[in-house]
């Protein structure tokens, strides 16, 4: 089945401690996002990708950089993690910039 | 920017009735709205979408209602079951046609047997 996976599941790392997020798409879309999301709220866009463009949203914190090397792939990089980033982070595609997203199951992150 | 809000964070239904979830949108010119379905654990699925040319929406035991006059939304669900527990988002295509989507903060959607 086509779909969106994310690697790992559960990740956890040490303040301070860059870490790298995975994620894998077979829908061959063009745009590919990152969400974070915390504990009982709604999920918050870092950036995105249309194809290889990178948009990155204005509040997020140059902490969070990302990776597009091919169409299927992306990458979430925290250089230096700090507690406040322990969330839940989603990849999500779409075949086109305002259509409905398709999620993965995310990557919870903690941080030690 | 767009902001998008659920009425009611939580919402408890006996099995086998209807649910009805609510949200409000704030930009009139959104076009694209969307229901999301996110069990724990799990990443979000989408359950249903809408344009802003229609004012309802039906899928399988699902139904979205759109009142472009008030900015409102809302998702139906029929026979409600154990599996539709779940945090439902509704989400709206944001302000200024960038084409992203603004989530809302969810309703926690819980069955009682």
């Amino acid at each position: 089945d086509a779909m969106v996976i994310q690697n790992p599941r559960y990740q956890v790392t040490q303040f301070g401690k860059p870490v790298t997020l995975s994620c894998s798409q077979t829908l061959n879309h063009n745009v590919m996002y990152w969400y974070q999301q915390k504990s009982s709220q709604a999920p918050k866009l870092l950036f995105h990708y249309y194809d290889k463009d990178f948009n990155n949203e204005a509040d997020t914190p140059d902490n969070f950089q990302s990776r597009r090397p091919n169409t299927s792939f992306c990458f979430l990089d925290i250089r230096s993690p700090g507690l406040g980033d322990a969330a839940m982070y989603l990849c999500a595609t779409s075949s086109d910039r305002g259509g409905a997203l398709h999620f993965g199951n995310g990557t919870r992150l903690t941080v030690t | 920017g767009e902001s998008v809000g659920l009425h009611l964070p939580t919402l408890s239904v006996q099995e086998g009735d209807n649910s009805i979830i609510n949200c409000a949108y704030s930009n009139s010119a959104s076009d694209y709205f969307i229901w999301y379905k996110q069990e724990s654990g799990k990443g979000p699925q989408f359950i249903i979408d809408i344009r802003s040319n229609m004012d309802k929406r039906q899928g399988q035991r699902v139904t979205v209602l759109l009142n472009k006059t008030v900015k409102h939304l809302s998702l139906q669900i029929a026979a409600t079951q154990p599996g539709d527990s779940a945090v439902y988002f509704c989400a709206a295509e944001e302000e200024g046609g960038s084409e992203k989507l603004v989530f809302g903060k969810g309703t926690k959607l819980t069955v009682n047997p």
